[in-house]
């Protein structure tokens, strides 16, 4: 099993482009989530899924949208970078609230 | 809401030492409470987690945690570290609503000196 799969790995864009970041996992899990990873800050929940053709916003949403179609993707997109969002992003994916959450080796997205 | 808090954001230890990492939580509800480590340029895995019962949680490479209710706590030990276990490590706390939604501190650094 791969477990959790992030593509790209590493990008660079420049202020006012787009992109999507892609997480898969094989699990089966119903929860997926997308965080960010700034220095000192943690991990914030940008937004969640709770299934599939489902999502919600979490803790700091604002510049991102995602998309939930198949039960195994969950998409993050940026319609327009800005060198706020320069960041680690990590997908996650769990069963359920008792059981642990599966991480991707994330993306490093740097916006000049 | 929930929110967990990790007062130290950096602990330097030597190697063979103890070390204990501090995590507070707060909750209006019951949760489910979780430490991860994260590696440099990996993923975070997790290390142990708190559902129920026992209050001593013992997980991966020899590290433990103690959950105290009355303190709103979930302090992570090791009574012997390793300089492989130089990484961050996460205090996460997940709320039993429909979400789901697992809550992460800012983060320990810890490093182990030789």
């Amino acid at each position: 099993n791969a477990g959790v799969t992030q593509t790209p790995k590493f990008r660079v864009l420049k202020t006012g482009q787009s992109m999507t970041l892609l997480c898969a996992q094989d699990m089966n899990h119903e929860y997926m989530y997308w965080y960010r990873q700034d220095p000192g800050m943690g991990l914030r929940l940008i937004h969640y899924s709770v299934g599939e053709g489902t999502t919600a916003k979490g803790e700091v949403p604002d510049g991102y949208n995602v998309s939930r179609l198949k039960k195994q993707n969950f998409l993050l997109g940026l319609e327009s970078a800005a060198p706020s969002q320069t960041s680690v992003y990590f997908c996650a994916s769990r069963l359920n609230s008792y059981t642990e959450a599966f991480f991707g080796q994330g993306t490093r997205l740097t916006v000049v | 809401a929930q929110s967990v808090t990790q007062l130290d954001s950096q602990v330097p230890v030597f190697e063979e030492a103890p070390v204990e990492l501090r995590c507070n939580y707060s909750s209006s509800v019951s949760v489910y409470l979780f430490w991860y480590v994260q590696y440099p340029n990996q993923g975070l895995q997790l290390l142990l987690k708190y559902l129920s019962g026992s209050t001593l949680v013992k997980g991966i490479n020899g590290f433990e945690a103690e959950f105290n209710k009355s303190q709103t706590s979930f302090h992570l030990r090791k009574p012997s570290v390793h300089i492989s276990d130089t990484a961050e490590y996460f205090c996460a706390v997940s709320d039993q609503t429909g979400a789901n939604n697992l809550f992460f501190g800012t983060g320990t650094r810890l490093t182990v000196i030789p």
